[in-house]
């Protein structure tokens, strides 16, 4: 079936970086941008930005440039979002997003299938 | 970059109809989508576009839109509605996207 699955939580000190990987399966890799969402604990979500799995393409969000990377594998269907630089403040569930695709026509704000989260804890 | 607003809590009672709304400029000429989010769980899609439901999806929920506000209604709300709504939608004159703070829907 369609899935994205994520990699498991991480912890790290603040000034570090993380990366967590998102593996999609049961559609064609490239023909769905990836979204990056996150939430920090008892909050809303947080667009982060997002990739084209097809070119590599990326746009972040204006208050992460420059701390956030977004990259893929097309060999193993796999994007992967590295935070730098991190803060406590960026302690969160990190989720990836698949974006709906109709008919091959992009809806740009509708994510149909999201991975299971994963969460990145930032403590000294 | 712009920004959605919703209201941060709502109540509705078993069976009777709410309407939960997003206000943002952005909206004037992009339509919102919709997500539920129940306690340890992700987001799921309810509604996008002007009102598509993905499968799956009861006809009890409808989208629309009016100005720079976008709304999404219940129309017998049952017990398990009962979960966190987001809207979205594409930012003004920008390939990026902005999500609402959320509303807290409570079934009494």
């Amino acid at each position: 079936q369609v899935q994205l699955v994520q990699s498991g939580a991480e912890v790290r000190k603040p000034g570090a970086s993380v990366k967590v990987s998102c593996k999609a399966s049961g559609y064609t890799f490239s023909d769905y941008y990836i979204h990056w969402v996150r939430q920090a604990p008892g909050q809303g979500l947080e667009w982060m930005g997002w990739i084209n799995p097809k070119s590599g393409g990326t746009k972040s969000a204006q208050r992460l440039q420059g701390r956030v990377t977004l990259t893929r594998d097309t060999s193993i269907s796999t994007v992967s979002m590295e935070l730098s630089r991190l803060r406590v403040g960026d302690t969160a569930l990190y989720y990836c997003a698949r974006r709906l695709t109709i008919f091959g026509v992009a809806i740009f704000d509708a994510f149909d299938i999201w991975g299971q989260g994963t969460m990145v804890t930032v403590s000294s | 970059s712009s920004e959605l607003t919703q209201d941060p809590a709502m109540s509705v009672a078993l069976g009777q109809r709410v309407k939960i709304t997003c206000h943002g400029d952005s909206l004037s000429n992009s339509y919102a989508s919709w997500y539920q989010q129940k306690p340890g769980q992700a987001p799921l899609l309810v509604m996008y576009g002007k009102n598509n439901r993905p499968s799956g999806i009861p006809d009890r929920f409808s989208g629309s839109r009016s100005g720079n506000t976008a709304s999404l209604t219940i129309t017998g709300a049952q017990a398990e509605d009962e979960a966190d709504y987001y809207c979205n939608s594409r930012d003004n004159n920008s390939d990026h996207v902005v999500f609402g703070g959320g509303t807290k829907l409570t079934v009494l």
